[in-house]
């Protein structure tokens, strides 16, 4: 029962574009959402998260949208750089749990110079 | 630098063989994680360490065995490896979710054979 879902396994986006990446739950007591990026042969890295008091939140390029309703979060990212290129997992957490993050499946963004 | 340390790097081990998978970080983190990541499955919790001395299943358990040494190390075994075994292995530590989330090790590539 895959709990957070990336339904893009791969997107393609042209350099100076908005990369658009989708993610989207089922439990709704997930409540504290995060962006990962993750090069080949590294860990994943943090890139943004979002609150479930938010709906939007933003760092520099990089902006993620929380829409609860329809248990559905974006990452946006404008403009799309070359080294933007890599795996984007998104994850979420419990309320009043402890720190587990449930990841989901990635997607593969590739910008085309 | 700091951060998370996986070792090694790279292993193949034979079906049957038990190996243990290293892990330290040095950022003075509560909690460490161990995941695994397969093509099309993302990134699977195997087990956690909320704090030294504790430690918990997470969704994928079966054939692993964790120890929390320190506060610093937390490392998992394989027993009797099998080729489902044959993953990424990805450790993480975590102060709380609102410092951004985890930091992961650079990962192990495990091959049984």
């Amino acid at each position: 029962d895959q709990q957070v879902k990336q339904n893009s396994p791969s997107l393609s986006v042209q350099e100076g574009r908005i990369s658009i990446l989708n993610c989207d739950y089922t439990n709704s007591m997930f409540d504290y959402f995060l962006w990962y990026k993750k090069y080949p042969a590294e860990g994943p890295t943090f890139l943004i998260s979002i609150s479930s008091i938010k709906d939007k939140n933003e760092d520099g390029r990089f902006t993620v949208f929380l829409n609860k309703s329809a248990k559905h979060l974006s990452l946006h990212i404008v403009p799309s750089q070359p080294g933007d290129s890599a795996v984007y997992f998104c994850a979420a957490s419990l309320r009043f749990g402890n720190e587990k993050l449930t990841f989901g499946t990635g997607t593969r963004l590739t910008i085309i110079p | 630098n700091a951060g998370v340390t996986q070792t090694p790097k790279f292993q193949v081990l034979k079906t049957g063989q038990s190996m243990t998978l290293q892990c330290a970080q040095d950022m003075n983190h509560n909690s460490m994680y161990w995941y695994r990541q397969d093509p099309g499955m993302g990134l699977r919790l195997i087990y956690y360490s909320a704090s030294e001395g504790t430690t918990d299943k997470g969704e994928v358990p079966n054939g692993y065995n964790v120890s929390r040494l320190n506060k610093r190390e937390f490392s998992l075994r394989l027993e009797s490896a099998a080729p489902s075994q044959t993953s990424v292995y990805f450790c993480a530590s975590s102060l709380d979710r609102g410092s951004g989330g985890y930091t992961f090790g650079s990962g192990t590539r495990l091959t049984v054979v």
